[in-house]
């Protein structure tokens, strides 16, 4: 089975805070995705990897910035916290057959506070 | 540009009835449509996918969806709901020239006992 991790489930910070949120994957998958998942609004994408070192931004990329230097890690970084960064994050990895067409597998996410 | 609309927020409904979820996408080609459901507390797992052929397409934990393309829609059944089918669920739609999947905002399903 494809395993998703994330370091953190429940994180706290403070405004102006650099944040660091870590997701790893054990299937060797090229693709690895982080979206933000608020009430109401679904899963939105930040940015997505699809090779180490690449990275493409997603819908709402402003104030958020990707790290890949290992293939199954893919890591977010919230440069200085504010509190409307308040959310649940969510990683995900797929295989190179399609980004569009090819099936996600999850994380459990990490539910951040932003005070 | 593509797009999910999930018209229902909360469902609420008691354990062995039906379960009906409504999934309404727009995109100009092919689709590639996703479920996917979250239960609490945990990511979101894969229920069943459709690319082309059989336009129904029967997915885990007795799930099923009808792909009608005159109406732009997915929607997701199952004919009797355990307690354990209460969790979000989410449509999804993406693309084979396309770079994303695309969600909706989400259903939450209420099983009563």
């Amino acid at each position: 089975d494809v395993k998703v991790t994330q370091s953190s489930r429940y994180l706290v910070k403070r405004t102006g805070e650099k944040v660091f949120l870590e997701c790893v994957q054990d299937m060797d998958h090229e693709n690895m995705f982080w979206y933000r998942q608020d009430p109401g609004l679904g899963l939105r994408l930040i940015y997505f990897s699809y090779d180490v070192k690449m990275k493409e931004k997603g819908d709402i990329p402003e104030g958020y910035s990707v790290s890949r230097e290992k293939k199954e890690r893919f890591s977010l970084i919230l440069e200085s916290a504010s509190t409307n960064q308040t959310s649940m994050y969510l990683c995900a990895s797929s295989e190179n057959r399609g980004i569009g067409t090819d099936t996600q597998y999850f994380g459990p996410g990490t539910r951040l506070t932003v005070l | 540009a593509q797009s999910v609309t999930q018209p229902d927020i909360h469902i609420t409904v008691s354990e062995g009835a039906s379960l009906e979820l409504r999934c309404n996408y727009s995109y100009g080609a092919t689709p590639y449509l996703f479920w996917y459901v979250q239960s609490p507390g945990q990511g979101l797992q894969l229920l069943l996918k459709y690319f082309s052929g059989d336009t129904l397409v029967q997915g885990i934990k007795g799930f099923e969806a009808e792909f009608k393309r005159s109406q732009s829609s997915f929607n997701l059944r199952k004919p009797s709901v355990h307690w354990s089918d209460a969790a979000e669920y989410f449509c999804a739609v993406g693309a084979a020239a396309g770079n994303k999947l695309t969600f909706g905002g989400g259903t939450r399903v209420l099983v009563k006992p």
